[in-house]
């Protein structure tokens, strides 16, 4: 079956604009997590979507947002870019609770902010 | 605060040595464990999962690991590694079971042919 899709794959802008990134999850997951990846912080959980709902929220400022639609896929929004926001952005799906199940992680999102 | 910890940022062996990459975290109620991996030019992949139960848990490719609760610990272990284990490798309590994962920093392994 169809692994986790993220879009796009890479994406550079400049400081004060605002992104939009996406992430199709494995068919029958309910879960989405986002994750900013960078060489000096590792892997920082951003936010769990679960059946719409924000479940968890990890420690960023309110500039990065998220949501998760009905089929489950999920978006999340950077507002504002600054230049220490360019990072790996990994998405996973689990069926259950990520904190419960096991996640399938995306390729990523690549963004570099000039 | 809740917290993990992995000890060996950088880890460096020959063939068919032994590994041992340490994690510790910090908190004291219940906890999933879990330990991702990430193979060059390849997605992060679970590795091995402990929820309950024997506290000594099997994962792929011959990789194991064991939760002491009274030291906090999740200690990835394999007897003879080998070239392709070349990976970076992230230990990731979920504290409180249905909280968020908190991923260490992670452990980049290379192994020497």
């Amino acid at each position: 079956k169809a692994g986790v899709t993220q879009t796009p794959r890479y994406l550079i802008k400049t400081r004060g604009q605002q992104v939009t990134l996406s992430c199709s999850p494995i068919s029958g997951h309910r879960s989405v997590s986002w994750y900013q990846q960078t060489p000096g912080q590792g892997l920082q959980f951003l936010f769990e979507y679960f059946s719409e709902t924000q479940r968890n929220k990890g420690n960023f400022p309110g500039r990065f947002s998220g949501r998760q639609f009905s089929n489950s896929r999920s978006e999340m929004n950077v507002s504002t870019l600054e230049l220490g926001d360019s990072a790996l952005y990994l998405c996973a799906s689990s069926k259950g609770l990520a904190g419960t199940d096991t996640q399938y992680f995306g390729p990523g999102t690549r963004l570099t902010v000039l | 605060a809740q917290s993990v910890s992995q000890h060996n940022h950088h880890v460096i062996l020959s063939e068919a040595a032994s590994l041992e990459l340490g994690c510790n975290y910090s908190y004291g109620g219940t906890v999933n464990l879990f330990w991702y991996v990430q193979y060059p030019g390849q997605h992060l992949q679970l590795l091995l999962k402990y929820f309950s139960g024997d506290p000594l848990v099997k994962g792929i490719k011959g990789f194991e690991a064991e939760f002491i609760k009274s030291k906090f610990s999740f200690n990835l272990r394999k007897p003879s590694v080998q070239w392709s284990d070349t990976a970076e490798y992230f230990c990731a309590p979920a504290m409180n079971r249905d909280d968020k994962i908190i991923f260490g920093k992670g452990t980049r392994l290379h192994i020497l042919p």
